[in-house]
């Protein structure tokens, strides 16, 4: 079946660091990717998404790229603030059927 | 933000007890979600709804029901609660039966002693 793979935390960097988040899945089909961020005591945010192969999303200056040949949907962002202090989820989801599959979260830790 | 409203926002309650959780939405989407979120396992789905009436089982759906008699409002219900159901619950909504972005609630946390 469908599943979502990612990079278990927590993940601890300075400010202005380059961050790397791994997302793998696996589908039968032909899903859409998302990356979703949680704050304390909060539900989950869209990040941002990809719905075919090689599709970039960004979003605050947050971007993952859609890789089909890797299976993967990897994270970036090239300088991180406290304020991305958070547990960032990546998920697809099954065309058709309207479901979700998320990864187990990652939690984000930046230090000034 | 769309507009998902989740009632109550913070529950205790004794094993054994009868508890129903709401979602309400205002977007008019056709598709909502339960989920639960626990340490360790991310976000489980319990039950999701496809239309008014219309509902299906999750991964995670023993000891929970659901009913949707209107589009704005999914009601989760425990009808025995049981301390293994000690969990923060989101309610999600979609728009399109072709998959789409879900949107999530604020949350409800739940403590059953």
């Amino acid at each position: 079946g469908d599943s979502v793979t990612q990079m278990e935390g927590p993940v601890t960097l300075s400010e202005e660091a380059f961050l790397t988040i791994n997302c793998t899945y696996t589908a039968t089909g032909y899903p859409s990717l998302f990356w979703y961020v949680q704050y304390p005591g909060e539900g989950l945010q869209l990040l941002l998404k990809a719905t075919k192969a090689d599709d970039k999303g960004s979003n605050k200056g947050f971007e993952a790229t859609y890789r089909k040949e890797t299976t993967s949907f990897h994270l970036e962002k090239g300088s991180v603030q406290v304020s991305d202090s958070a547990v960032y989820f990546c998920a697809l989801s099954d065309r058709g059927f309207n479901k979700f599959y998320f990864g187990s979260g990652t939690k984000l830790n930046v230090k000034p | 933000d769309a507009g998902i409203t989740q009632s109550p926002r913070h529950k205790v309650t004794e094993t054994g007890t009868p508890v129903t959780l709401r979602c309400h939405q205002t977007e008019n989407h056709r598709y909502m979600y339960w989920y639960r979120q626990d340490p360790g396992h991310g976000l489980r789905l319990i039950h999701y709804s496809y239309g008014v009436k219309d509902t299906d089982k999750g991964e995670v759906s023993d000891g929970y029901s659901v009913s949707r008699s209107k589009t704005e409002d999914f009601l989760l219900t425990l009808e025995s609660a049981t301390s293994s159901q000690t969990s923060v619950y989101f309610c999600a909504i979609s728009g399109r039966g072709e998959t789409d972005t879900q949107y999530f609630g604020p949350g409800t946390r739940l403590t059953v002693l």
